[in-house]
């Protein structure tokens, strides 16, 4: 039943180590979207894409990357974490991303972990 | 650009009871979409209810309904009859238009813990 799934549930990494993470979904829809959610926080937007298209928010870090190789597949990519970007990464869909009454649908997260 | 805003870091609600978490917005959007999810300790973000800023009445989802004040702009969730599974962190969030391209952005939160 699961629609936006998300691996690994908890991911432990290690200072400057290159991470990935993954989302998948079954729900055919066109965008797909990376949160960061620190302790207690609001989820803060890092990217989205639009089918093939890329859109980067203006504060989110190079560090930060993202691939999208098919369209119910997405990886957020962390090419040198550091004890900052430890966090929960929230994958989200919509099937649209050009309008207000669209809600996303989440996964339940990888919390990542920085040694 | 969009802000949302919650004010209560935390509340207490007995078992039974009802309780309002409060929300504002500000937006220079005429067309917006406002939406309230929970997200319990498991971290999964679960969508409650939504109010687009065209719509009259007041959205209702089971034991959830939303008291849109468009001129305050304010959009307040009520939850009736709490239950002990009730306890989670809940968010504000709002998509909008022209500022915003439609991402959705979220308020602080308010985290809810239910009294049995």
């Amino acid at each position: 039943d699961a629609m936006v799934i998300q691996n690994p549930r908890y991911q432990v990494t290690q200072f400057g180590k290159p991470v990935t993470l993954s989302c998948s979904q079954t729900l055919n829809h066109n965008v797909m979207y990376w949160y960061q959610q620190k302790s207690s926080q609001a989820p803060k937007l890092l990217f989205h894409y639009y089918d093939k298209d890329f859109n980067n928010e203006a504060d989110t870090p190079d560090n930060f990357q993202s691939r999208r190789p098919n369209t119910s597949f997405c990886l957020l990519d962390i090419r040198s974490p550091g004890l900052g970007d430890a966090a929960m990464y929230l994958c989200a869909t919509s099937r649209d991303g050009g309008i207000a009454n669209e809600k996303l649908f989440f996964g339940s997260g990888t919390q990542l972990s920085v040694l | 650009a969009q802000k949302i805003t919650q004010t209560q870091p935390g509340m207490f609600v007995q078992e039974k009871e009802a309780v309002t978490l409060d929300c504002t917005y500000d937006t220079s959007d005429q067309s917006y979409g406002l939406f309230w999810y929970k997200q319990p300790s498991s971290g999964e973000m679960i969508f409650l209810i939504y109010q687009g800023s065209y719509d009259e009445q007041n959205a209702t989802e089971g034991r959830y309904s939303l008291n849109f004040q468009k001129a305050r702009k304010s959009a307040n969730l009520v939850i009736s009859a709490s239950q002990l599974g009730d306890s989670a962190m809940y968010f504000c969030a709002m998509r909008g238009g022209e500022d915003n391209d439609y991402k959705l952005s979220f308020g602080a939160g308010t985290t809810v813990t239910v009294r049995a």
